[in-house]
């Protein structure tokens, strides 16, 4: 057990709709990141936030945001899913910045129909 | 777009035999990471390796990096059952900036006993 949490574990939905995933970090830890994995594409960065800000920003595509809020726990939102969207999305947390160990949770497994 | 080329894809062996999975690279990484995942869950941190030439063994588990930290090597000896999994090689960038991390698509070990 890495100590973050996502919820939910499986998320089915349709095509159109919108899905918040959530993210709890480990204790202490301050920085938060999003993975998308897909089999064609592999394990990718989408975005990293600090403290509350975002910090970096990687594939993430316009569609997709996220935020991160006072009490450390960050939500990925994604909107007008496509299939393509499927895959497993992991959160990853730290406790600074920099080249730090990331913790991964468990991830959310999204299918869109 | 640094990107990391990781081979075999597959790799399905006895139990007891040798195995070394490749991660290369074109570019330059501060560092490279293993990651070991296994089915729903997370990857979970091996090791990391920082110095160009530098090796690290976990009991059965060799690491090496490249001298030009471009690439990276993981050797198993007398590979076990429980060996079975997702490794997955990830480079934390040369610059400042995101943390994100970058990762190779992975080599899928089977151990059959």
């Amino acid at each position: 057990d890495s100590g973050v949490t996502q919820t939910p574990k499986h998320l089915i939905t349709a095509t159109g709709q919108r899905v918040t995933l959530r993210c709890s970090p480990r204790s202490g830890d301050l920085s938060v990141y999003w993975y998308q994995q897909s089999l064609d594409q592999g394990l990718q960065f989408l975005i990293q936030y600090y403290n509350g800000e975002e910090r970096a920003k990687g594939n993430i595509l316009e569609r997709f945001s996220a935020q991160q809020f006072p009490d450390l726990h960050s939500e990925l939102n994604l909107s007008s899913l496509e299939l393509g969207d499927s895959a497993l999305y992991f959160c990853a947390s730290s406790v600074a910045l920099g080249r730090r160990t990331q913790y991964f949770g468990p991830g959310t497994r999204l299918t869109v129909l | 777009t640094q990107l990391l080329e990781q081979s075999p894809q597959f790799l399905s062996i006895q139990e007891g035999e040798n195995l070394t999975v490749y991660c290369n690279s074109s570019s330059v990484f501060s560092s490279l990471q293993w990651y070991r995942q296994e089915p729903g869950e997370g990857p979970v941190l091996l090791v990391t390796v920082v110095t160009g030439g530098e090796v690290k063994k976990l009991k059965r588990l060799t690491f090496q990096f490249g001298d030009a930290r471009k690439d990276s090597s993981l050797h198993i000896t007398a590979a076990q059952p429980g060996d079975t999994g997702l490794y997955l090689c990830a480079g934390v960038g040369s610059g400042g900036g995101a943390d994100g991390l970058t990762f190779g698509k992975g080599t899928h070990l089977i151990i059959q006993p």
